[in-house]
């Protein structure tokens, strides 16, 4: 157990939708990752956020935005959802003076029909 | 650019060891992982290296790196059924923000 948890585990949503993943990060943790793994694939980096503000991006477009609350727990969300968006979604929180620690939450399945 | 890459699948008998090879582009990666992912599960850290070091060893896994070839490997000793999972290397660099992982070696266990 990391003391990283997501929500939902599973959901369903159909192409051009929108959906808000969650994450709540390790108590003391400001700094949180998030990344998007398909299937067979090693997790790909979206963005991280610290102190609420995103600190850096990954390549992807700007329908996939984040938020970070100031208990630290964090939304991920994506609008106008594509088929290619199916994937599990993981956040990884870490403090500011460890960022090469990550402690992984256990993802969430969504799947694009 | 930045690039980890793998072997996909490796197979081993229960009671050998097993070694994972991953080379990776980034010559100032600080930091090199290895991540283990059972099924529908999130990633656990099994170990990590500085790159200023050359082997690290933690009871049944050794972490070998040579930088100069930009070669990472992770041996585990005495292989279990209980070891089959996808293995990630990963890299990170404290001049930047986030993890490059390569896509994963899958092991297969034989009992």
């Amino acid at each position: 157990e990391t003391g990283v948890t997501q929500s939902p585990t599973h959901l369903i949503k159909t192409r051009g939708q929108q959906v808000t993943l969650r994450c709540s990060s390790q108590s003391g943790h400001n700094t949180v990752s998030w990344y998007q793994q398909a299937l067979g694939q090693g997790p790909q980096f979206i963005f991280q956020y610290y102190r609420e503000e995103e600190n850096g991006r990954g390549n992807f477009p700007p329908r996939f935005s984040g938020l970070q609350f100031p208990n630290y727990s964090s939304e991920l969300n994506v609008n106008a959802l594509e088929l290619d968006d199916s994937a599990l979604y993981l956040c990884a929180s870490s403090l500011p003076v460890e960022q090469e620690t990550q402690y992984f939450g256990p993802g969430t399945r969504l799947l694009v029909l | 650019g930045e690039d980890v890459e793998q072997s996909l699948f490796l197979s081993v008998r229960e009671g050998d060891s097993s070694v994972i090879n991953c080379t990776y582009t980034d010559s100032s990666s600080t930091y090199l992982y290895w991540y283990k992912q059972e099924p529908g599960a999130g990633l656990q850290l099994l170990t990590y290296i500085f790159s200023n070091m050359d082997m690290k060893q933690d009871q049944r896994l050794t972490v070998l790196l040579n930088k100069k070839d930009k070669h990472l490997s992770l041996r585990i000793a005495d292989t279990q059924t209980g070891d089959s999972a996808i293995y990630f290397c990963a890299e990170f660099n404290t001049g930047g923000f986030k993890t490059i992982f390569g896509a994963g070696t899958r092991l297969f266990v034989k009992a």
